[in-house]
């Protein structure tokens, strides 16, 4: 069974800064392409960024370019998320998702965590 | 900037069918956008329904469908029980810019 566990969320002032976690398990983590995506109190799904098997290749949207940074550790099944120049805007639920196999000739997410929560308030 | 559009909100009686679209600001959604469709209850992390336009997930119910309808990207609930009612949310993957963006969202009350 896949299972995303993150952890790192919590309260931080503007400008501050937050660093997330994503632990996976249930399978072969080193072969996905794994995303971040938020969620505002009450408002829809924002993708934020998403990260290549070998950590080669990363893609943010355009709100947080500059500011966050996605990385991975394959040998911990770890993702990561590195929050800097925190707003008020990014205060969200923030999901650790699975995204696609390079290998399969399908793009897709299909597996998310439950989710930290970060809130950004003075 | 790019915009994913679906209608805000839709109702549907029990047993009656629905369709979801979803549309993007560059033209018409193809195939080649791998379009997603993910089922969010309130105070749940999303599960996801469709993926690649009309692939089920093994956990997809039967009754849940995807294709393109019109230059959009479509979910079709046949046969709605009151457990669907949730928001639905369409993905559309760009490319170009390597990058994927969802659309805002379409509650559904079943009523």
């Amino acid at each position: 069974e896949v299972q995303l566990v993150e952890s790192g969320g919590g309260l931080v002032q503007p400008g501050g800064s937050l660093r997330l976690s994503c632990a996976a398990s249930g399978f072969t983590f080193s072969s996905y392409w794994m995303s971040w995506v938020r969620q505002a109190p009450g408002k829809g799904l924002e993708w934020v960024a998403n990260l290549k098997q070998d950590g080669s290749e990363k893609y943010y949207v355009d709100s947080v370019k500059g500011r966050f940074t996605i990385s991975r550790d394959n040998a911990k099944n770890s993702l990561y998320l590195q929050m800097n120049s925190l707003r008020a805007e990014d205060t969200a639920v923030y999901y650790c998702a699975r995204d696609s196999r390079s290998s399969s000739p399908h793009r897709k997410i299909d597996s998310w965590g439950q989710g930290t929560l970060v809130t950004v308030s003075s | 900037q790019t915009v994913v559009t679906q209608e805000p909100s839709l109702t549907v009686s029990p047993g009656g069918t629905v369709t979801l679209t979803c549309a993007s600001s560059t033209g018409a959604v193809t195939s080649g956008y791998y379009p997603n469709w993910f089922q969010q209850k309130p105070g749940q992390a999303p599960r996801a329904l469709i993926y690649s336009t009309s692939n089920k997930h093994s956990w997809t119910p039967a009754r849940f469908s995807g294709s393109l309808l019109g230059g959009k990207a479509a979910l079709t609930l046949s046969g709605v029980q009151p457990e669907d009612e949730a928001e639905y949310y369409c993905l559309l993957y760009y490319g170009g810019a390597q990058s994927w963006v969802f659309g805002g969202g379409t509650k559904l009350t079943v009523l």
